[in-house]
């Protein structure tokens, strides 16, 4: 069985400062791959990033980056100098290469005050 | 525009009135899927489709029924809705969920079930 954690309820921070949010998982399979998405307060949810398990280069893009450790199981997400507009529940995502079940995490709730 | 949509995006019902939440995509994609949405739960996978008349259970499928006798349309049914249904529920589709395609969710439908 897959299991995505991320422990981080809820977070607040300031505008500007730079926030990490953590995503731990778990499964059997040795193929895999891993997802963030973003859901602002719409409520729509939008696809950021895809990493594949035998990718474990890191990806910057603009503010945002992504730390993928294979070895601590780890999908963490960083957001540098946070800005009001990336107030919004952030989840973690998991699907086993040819698996057609995705499987979330609870999400963080970031909340970005000015 | 690529899009997934979803109607109603809000609906109040009465337990037992059977209802249909539709879903539709015009990206060609061959999997389709159904989520709910409950706080502190994260989303969950209700239903999901490989192709025309193939479909299958996710975590919670209890309570819902599902049919694709198109591509491009993949509705949800509630035969006899209860309070615990209660929830907002997303569509989503991809291209092939197992080779790391992301998937595309619509802009959901918030159910109430009294």
């Amino acid at each position: 069985a897959q299991k995505v954690t991320q422990a981080q309820t809820e977070i607040s921070v300031v505008e500007k400062e730079d926030v990490t949010l953590d995503c731990v998982y778990e499964t059997r399979d040795t193929t895999y791959y891993l997802f963030w998405y973003k859901q602002p307060p719409s409520g729509e949810l939008v696809f950021l990033i895809r990493r594949n398990s035998f990718d474990e280069q890191n990806e910057i893009s603009g503010r945002y980056s992504w730390n993928f450790q294979k070895s601590t199981s780890s999908f963490n997400f960083t957001i540098t100098a946070s800005q009001v507009v990336d107030s919004a529940v952030y989840f973690c995502a998991l699907i086993g290469a040819g698996s057609y079940q995705l499987t979330f995490g609870k999400g963080t709730k970031l909340s970005v005050i000015p | 525009e690529a899009q997934v949509t979803q109607n109603p995006r809000y609906l109040i019902t009465v337990t037992g009135k059977k209802l249909t939440v539709t879903c539709s995509q015009n990206m060609n994609h061959e999997y389709m899927s159904w989520y709910r949405q409950d706080p502190g739960l994260g989303l969950r996978q209700i239903y999901y489709s490989m192709n025309v008349e193939v479909t299958d259970k996710g975590d919670v499928p209890e309570g819902y029924k599902v049919s694709r006798k198109e591509k491009r349309n993949f509705p949800l049914i509630l035969e006899s809705p209860s309070p615990n249904q209660t929830s907002l529920y997303f569509c989503a589709s991809s291209l092939d969920p197992g080779q790391g395609y992301e998937q595309y969710f619509g802009p959901g439908t918030r159910l109430t079930v009294t």
